[in-house]
């Protein structure tokens, strides 16, 4: 069983579209997190979460919004689209302080 | 803010060898963790070591941490071409937000 799972593994769309990108986690974690990894394959995190707070890093644009159904979700919502949100995008889970479970990352291509 | 840097930024060996990969971060922390990402996958968890721990050892790891230098270093002995990725290091910062901050990473390849 896949401990961290994301869909879909590749997404190519065009600018000014919204789009979603679920995770599901099945290791009973209380934090889940969404990564963005760039060109250079710099990691930096954008979210944090667990049921009780959500922790946006200040550099995210507002058109990326985190949903999360329940504890074992936490699905990225992307509005508007722009050029420079291409990047693979990886979800996480893991206990607080603890080691973290990656999914196996989004590639999202904008044109 | 980026946190870490990781040193060197690419690394070829023979395989057999051992690798050496250095990373500095800038602020206190509660625990380090190395990761490792082969081309087009996920990240894999490869070993944590807490703030009071000064060494650690999983198989053909070892992690080194000096905190007083604000810097860590990961050995991996009797390399092996499946050892071909890329590796990060990771601080969970004190008394910053649950989650991790990332390095730039070393792309180590191992010749057969």
């Amino acid at each position: 069983d896949t401990a961290v799972s994301q869909t879909p593994k590749y997404l190519v769309t065009q600018m000014g579209n919204d789009k979603s990108i679920k995770c599901e986690q099945n290791l009973g974690h209380d934090t889940m997190y969404w990564y963005k990894q760039d060109s250079k394959k710099f990691l930096k995190i954008m979210f944090s979460y667990n049921n009780k707070e959500l922790i946006i890093n200040e550099t995210v644009p507002n058109r990326f919004s985190p949903k999360s159904p329940d504890k074992a979700h936490l699905n990225l919502h992307i509005n508007s689209l722009e050029l420079g949100d291409s990047a693979v995008y990886f979800c996480a889970s893991s206990q607080v302080r603890g080691e973290a479970f990656f999914g196996q990352g989004t590639r999202l291509t904008v044109v | 803010s980026q946190q870490g840097e990781e040193d060197p930024q690419a690394l070829s060996i023979q395989e057999g060898e051992n690798a050496t990969m250095n990373c500095s971060y800038k602020t206190s922390i509660n625990n380090l963790q190395w990761y490792r990402q082969n081309s087009g996958r996920g990240l894999v968890h490869l070993i944590l070591i807490r703030s009071n721990e000064r060494e650690k050892h999983s198989g053909r790891l070892r992690v080194t941490l000096d905190t007083s230098k604000k810097s860590s270093s990961l050995l991996i002995t009797a390399s092996r071409a499946a050892d071909t990725a890329s590796y990060f290091c990771a601080t969970d910062e004190r008394g910053g937000a649950d989650g991790l901050t990332f390095g730039k990473g070393t792309h180590l390849i191992i010749q057969p």
